[in-house]
C-alpha cells in the first residue's frame, strides 16, 4: 500500500529565504508525482508534474525533483515571498490503480 | 475557460437528508474522481471513473453513489446525511500522463 509523508509539517521563514519541501513514498512503482498548492478554504492548485523518468521539472522559482528508486522528492522554492504561503502537497500516481495518494501537506507561511 | 468546475460551493443540510454534488470538466479528460479532505486536511480518494466505468471504489458507505452520465460530467449523491460526512469534496479529472486537475473543491456541513 502507498504512502506518502511529508516532512516538516509546517514551516515559517522570513521572506527572502530559499526553502526545500521534503516528500518520501513508500512503493516507487509510480507513473508520476504531483506537487499542488492549497489556500486556506480554497482548491488544489497543480504546480509541478514530474513524470516517473524524469529526474526535475521547473517552474520560474519552483524546482521539483524526483528520485523514484529512494522514493524521495523535493520541492525546492527560492527568493520566498509571503505570497507562497500556503499549503503545499505532494501527490503520487501509483502505476497500478489510477489514483493519487497524497502526503498531509506542509503548511508554509512566509513572514514579511 | 477549461477546467474542473463543481456545484456547489457550500451545502449546508440537516442530518437525514439525501443531497447532490454536480461536477463537469471540459479538458477532454477521460477518468474523473471524487476525493474527501476531512477536518485534518488530509485527501483521500472514493471513487474514480473511466469513460463512464467505475474504476474505484475505496470502501466509501454505499449511502454514497456516484453517476458519471458521459465522461464530461461526474455527479455525487450521498443518502441519508450523516454529520461525520461533514468535509470538503473534491472533484478531479485525469489523462495520466498529463496529470490531475482538481475543482475548487464543495464544503458540506451537516447540522
Amino acid at each position: 500500500k502507498q504512502e506518502v509523508t511529508q516532512i516538516p509539517a509546517a514551516l515559517s521563514v522570513p521572506e527572502g529565504e530559499n526553502l526545500v519541501l521534503n516528500c518520501s513514498f513508500t512503493d516507487s512503482a509510480i507513473y508520476n508525482l504531483q506537487w499542488f498548492r492549497q489556500d486556506p478554504g480554497k482548491g488544489l492548485t497543480s504546480l509541478l508534474l514530474i513524470q516517473s523518468s524524469q529526474r526535475e521539472q521547473t517552474s520560474g522559482r519552483l524546482n521539483a525533483s524526483l528520485d523514484k528508486s529512494s522514493g524521495r522528492s523535493t520541492l525546492y522554492i527560492a527568493a520566498s515571498q509571503p505570497g507562497d504561503s500556503a499549503t503545499y502537497l505532494c501527490a503520487v500516481n501509483a502505476e497500478y490503480g489510477n489514483k493519487l495518494v497524497f502526503g498531509a501537506g506542509t503548511i508554509l507561511r512566509v513572514k514579511s | 475557460d477549461t477546467a474542473v468546475s463543481q456545484t456547489p460551493k457550500y451545502l449546508v443540510t440537516q442530518m437525514g437528508n439525501d443531497k447532490s454534488i454536480k461536477c463537469e470538466q471540459n479538458l477532454g479528460h477521460d477518468t474523473m474522481y471524487w476525493y474527501k479532505q476531512d477536518s485534518k486536511k488530509f485527501l483521500k480518494i472514493m471513487f474514480s471513473y473511466n469513460n463512464k466505468e467505475l474504476i474505484i471504489n475505496e470502501t466509501v458507505p454505499n449511502r454514497f453513489s456516484p453517476k458519471s452520465p458521459d465522461k464530461a460530467h461526474l455527479n455525487l449523491h450521498i443518502n441519508s446525511l450523516e454529520l461525520g460526512d461533514s468535509a470538503v469534496y473534491f472533484c478531479a479529472s485525469s489523462r495520466t500522463v498529463h496529470g490531475y486537475t482538481f475543482g475548487s473543491g464543495t464544503r458540506l456541513t451537516v447540522v
